[in-house]
């Protein structure tokens, strides 16, 4: 079963405007990760936020985790055409010793 | 070798027959792990390995097996491949426990 479910399944922006992906999971975690795969290729890790962090940023990406509401967001900011990819989130239950991906959002950066 | 290996690229086999989809790692990580990826169904976990000489089971672990003789290698073996098994198979390996993982480029299997 999956433990993260990542909202909306599919996004279509523009050049130049903000992605946000959302992913919810069901139980407790250690730590939650965001993963990007392009067509055809393998995927590629982008953060982990660990459960006792809030906030995280690399470049032009932004985590937010919210435990209460077992939830997790993905802003990409001032977004490129090369951002197109589907992205993935990946939680780490505790004591699963797993981790477990959601089945993605697909996002299309249009020129 | 620059990080994470798969081969073959792509196979097509004939339902029955045996096949080991080979991985290899050069970042002396300690865990590595077994995905498939089917159409809707997003990555699913087969089996992985904590460090050399351990495996444990995945979500969908069943026809699968895999051994870890040293750190580098990480075979996965279909015994006799069934049309279900059909999918995108991916490797990853992690420096330990279930930290940042680090994708192969995948190995495309059909089973007719």
């Amino acid at each position: 079963s999956q433990q993260g479910e990542e909202d909306p399944q599919a996004l279509s922006i523009q050049e130049g405007e903000n992605a946000t992906m959302n992913c919810s999971y069901k139980t407790s975690i250690n730590n939650l990760q965001w993963y990007r795969q392009n067509s055809g290729r393998g995927l590629v890790h982008l953060i982990l936020i660990r459960s006792n962090e809030r906030e995280k940023h690399s470049g032009r990406l932004r985590v937010t985790l919210d435990t209460s509401k077992k939830s997790s967001s993905l802003l990409i900011t001032a977004s490129r055409a090369a951002d197109t990819a589907s992205y993935f989130c990946a939680t780490e239950g505790q004591g699963a010793q797993k981790l477990v991906f959601g089945q993605g959002t697909r996002l299309t950066i249009n020129p | 070798i620059a990080g994470i290996t798969q081969a073959p690229t792509s196979q097509i086999l004939a339902a029955g027959r045996r096949m080991t989809l080979r991985c290899t790692q050069d970042m002396r990580h300690n865990a590595m792990y077994w995905y498939r990826q089917d159409l809707g169904l997003g990555l699913r976990l087969i089996h992985y390995s904590n460090t050399a000489g351990t495996t444990g089971k995945g979500e969908v672990p069943d026809g699968y097996s895999v051994s870890r003789a040293n750190t580098d290698d990480f075979p996965l073996t279909l015994a006799s491949a069934v049309p279900s098994q059909t999918s995108v198979y991916f490797c990853a390996s992690s420096r330990q426990g279930w930290d940042e993982q680090f994708f192969g480029p995948g190995t495309r299997l059909t089973v007719l």
